[in-house]
């Protein structure tokens, strides 16, 4: 089946520990994009890649890094650096064109230990 | 100011009853819109896009306001399957997305 793969789907981070989510797509989808969503919250945009080996930084970047070595990943590591890393993450891709919506995967929660 | 806004709700309602979201944006330079749902603890999933003239699709009315910045959806003949949050995205003209922070309703017997 065609889709966005998230994992884990639950994550416990460690003090002082780098953690990585993964995402993968088989849509043939060029843009890629991560969110943070907080209980009762909206989604906040972190990252986004509109192509292979380029990225930009979203409204909550500080804290959170990303590749995109290949199209149908864009991994997302929360650095230690993130202090309140405890949310539900979002993997979302869209193919390109102006009026394409995105599409999600079922998410990870990460956690602090 | 939030970037894309919508009232928090909740709307509660009965069955059958017709509601409306509004959600409205800031950035003139939008270019797309949606109305996502998401269930709890879900992952948002596509209700509809949002064009221009303004489009339907079964129960749901989804309406564009350019000259105010706003969309809006209807619901009509609320089911009880029909609970959930609604969450408006706009696409900004650099592709990225942002979203509004989602209303919440409850479709009551």
């Amino acid at each position: 089946d065609g889709g966005i793969t998230q994992s884990p789907k639950y994550l416990f981070r460690k003090e002082g520990q780098n953690v990585t989510l993964s995402c993968e797509q088989n849509l043939n989808h060029d843009a890629m994009y991560w969110y943070r969503q907080d209980p009762g919250q909206g989604l906040r945009l972190i990252y986004y890649s509109q192509i292979v080996n380029d990225f930009q930084k979203g409204d909550i970047a500080e804290g959170y890094s990303v590749s995109r070595e290949k199209k149908e990943s864009f991994p997302l590591t929360v650095t230690s650096a993130q202090k309140n890393p405890t949310a539900f993450y979002l993997c979302a891709s869209r193919r390109a064109g102006q009026n394409q919506p995105q599409h999600f995967g079922d998410g990870t929660r990460l956690s602090i230990l | 100011r939030k970037e894309v806004e919508q009232d928090p709700g909740p709307f509660n309602v009965p069955e059958g009853a017709t509601v409306a979201f509004n959600c409205t944006y800031s950035n003139s330079a939008s270019q797309s819109f949606f109305w996502y749902r998401q269930d709890c603890r879900k992952e948002p999933k596509l209700l509809m896009s949002v064009y221009s003239s303004g489009n339907e699709d079964g129960r749901f009315t989804a309406q564009l306001n350019r000259a105010s910045q706003y969309i809006s959806l209807l619901i009509r003949d609320s089911k009880l399957s029909d609970s959930a949050t609604y969450l408006c995205a706009v696409k900004r003209n650099n592709n990225d997305m942002r979203f509004g922070a989602g209303t919440r309703l409850t479709v009551k017997p």
